[in-house]
């Protein structure tokens, strides 16, 4: 595997279920961030971690709850979604010092909630 | 907070001419990075090209370049010789310079869909 990778690709789930989503990065980079893009808004930033302590959290709902248990592996914890959380998640890791360090995406996770 | 609009929607050029999708941004900062990234049909995020504020010369990346007005925040983004290939949603993006180092998130804007005609 190269690059950010993401699993599962597609998600259905209910209201009432717990599903987790998966973000993997074979870059050695130190920092990874969760994304939100739905149809009607533009990306949303969700979560940064940086050297695996969360350094950011943009005042997401508690449904969601991240992990990162390492500098390569990324979670988002799903319980008691709601349907308008249905979306496009991408996770996205850098460097966590350098010139510019980019950011690189992973392919994302599409989420349906019925 | 820091903002970035991009006005057009929708854009369509032929294919080998050239286009230009407009972006500006608001921010207080003097020092940042502006980035164009582009998502085809498989949401893959793709980073098109960079631009650090700091430099007045506009970066280019082959058929790509970018007109950087840092006084207008005006930072727009020249596709040349147009492919089909390049049919995707365009993203402008900024991000702060941490200067304690550290990551910092992209703002994104909405993004415009840019359609390439045979």
């Amino acid at each position: 595997e190269t690059g950010v990778t993401q699993t599962p690709r597609h998600l259905v789930m209910g209201m009432t279920n717990k599903k987790s989503l998966k973000c993997e990065q074979h870059l050695g980079h130190n920092a990874m961030y969760w994304y939100k893009q739905s149809a009607k808004k533009p990306l949303e930033l969700m979560f940064v971690y940086s050297l695996e302590e969360r350094v950011e959290n943009n005042s997401v709902p508690s449904r969601f709850s991240p992990e990162c248990p390492n500098s390569s592996h990324l979670f988002l914890h799903l319980h008691t979604l709601q349907p308008e959380d249905s979306a496009l998640y991408l996770c996205a890791s850098s460097q966590y010092r350098g010139p510019v360090y980019e950011q690189y995406f992973g392919p994302g996770t599409r989420l349906t909630v019925t | 907070a820091q903002t970035v609009t991009q006005s057009q929607p929708e854009m369509s050029v032929q294919e080998a001419e050239t286009v230009t999708l407009s972006c500006t941004y608001d921010t207080s900062e003097s020092d940042y990075y502006l980035f164009w990234y582009k998502q085809p049909p498989s949401r893959q995020m793709i980073l098109v090209i960079r631009q650090e504020a700091y430099k007045q010369q506009n970066a280019t990346e082959n058929r790509f370049s970018v007109n950087f007005q840092k006084a207008a925040k005006s930072f727009s983004l020249k596709i040349s010789d147009s492919q089909l290939g390049d049919a995707a949603m365009y993203f402008c993006a900024y991000r702060r310079v941490n200067s304690g180092g550290g990551a910092d998130g992209l703002t994104f804007g909405k993004g415009t869909h840019l359609i390439i005609q045979p």
